[in-house]
C-alpha cells in the first residue's frame, strides 16, 4: 500500500481498548472541525465533524473533544478494532471558510493489535 | 450513489512535462477542492472550485492551476513539472453552499510521480 506519511506519530493499542488521538489546530478562529481516517491506498474518509459552539460531540464508537482555550482537538475509539488501524487527520476550516478550504494536521498513525 | 472518481490513478511523468488530472464529484455536489499530500508536507490546500469560479486558493505557485466545467467535473494541471510534484493529489467534493453543507468526500486520488 502507499505510506502516506514516514514520520508520523504513531499509536499502538490492543484490540478491544480505547483510543484517544490527539490534535492541535493553528487557528483561534476557525469555525469548523474534521476528524478523518486514512487507509493505505485511499482517500480521507469522513469520521466525525464538530463546531466551534461545541465542546463534544459523539458517533458510533467515536467521540470528539474540542477545547478552544487551548486550540486542541481530541479523538476517543471505543473498542478499538483492527479495522481502525490507519491514519487519523484532524482538519480544520479558516473562519469563513465554506469546508472547501481545509488545514490538516500532520496525522496520527492507528495500529491495532489483535 | 457513485463516489468521487479520480483518473488516472497512477502517473509517471518526466521532469518539464506538464499533466493533467480530472475528478468526477459526486452527483448534486457543486465544489471541488484539490489538495496534494507529500509524506514531509502532509495534506495542503491547492484550490477550490465553486460554480465554475475558483473560490480559494492555496499556497502553490502558479505551475499549478485547475478550472471546473459546467457539470461540475474539475481538472488541475501542473505545468513545468519538478521532481517535488510527484505526490498524492486528492479531490474531494462537496455540496459547497456553505456553513451546514459540511462533509466533503475525498476519491482515491492520482498518485503522480516525476522522474
Amino acid at each position: 500500500g502507499e505510506s502516506v506519511g514516514l514520520h508520523l506519530p504513531t499509536l499502538s493499542v490492543q484490540e478491544g481498548d480505547n483510543s484517544i488521538i490527539n490534535c492541535a489546530y493553528s487557528n483561534s478562529a476557525s469555525d469548523y472541525f474534521i476528524w478523518y481516517k486514512q487507509e493505505s491506498g485511499k482517500g480521507p474518509q469522513f469520521i466525525i465533524d464538530i463546531r466551534s459552539n461545541m465542546d463534544k460531540r459523539q458517533g458510533q464508537r467515536v467521540t470528539v473533544l474540542l477545547n478552544k482555550t487551548v486550540k486542541h482537538l481530541s479523538l476517543q475509539i471505543a473498542a478499538t478494532q483492527p479495522g481502525d488501524s490507519a491514519v487519523y487527520f484532524c482538519a480544520e476550516s479558516p473562519p469563513g471558510g465554506s469546508q472547501g478550504n481545509l488545514i490538516f494536521g500532520k496525522g496520527t498513525k492507528l495500529s491495532v493489535k489483535p | 450513489k457513485a463516489g468521487v472518481t479520480q483518473t488516472p490513478r497512477y502517473l509517471i511523468k518526466t521532469r518539464g512535462q506538464q499533466v493533467t488530472l480530472s475528478c468526477s464529484p459526486i452527483s448534486g455536489h457543486r465544489s471541488v477542492s484539490w489538495y496534494q499530500q507529500t509524506p514531509g508536507q502532509g495534506l495542503q490546500f491547492l484550490f477550490e472550485y465553486f460554480s465554475e469560479t475558483q473560490r480559494n486558493k492555496g499556497n502553490f505557485p502558479g505551475r499549478f492551476s485547475g478550472r471546473q466545467f459546467s457539470n461540475s467535473r474539475s481538472e488541475m494541471n501542473v505545468s513545468t513539472l519538478e521532481l517535488g510534484d510527484s505526490a498524492l493529489y486528492l479531490c474531494a467534493s462537496s455540496l459547497g453552499t456553505g456553513y451546514g453543507n459540511t462533509e466533503a468526500f475525498f476519491g482515491q486520488g492520482t498518485r503522480l510521480t516525476v522522474v
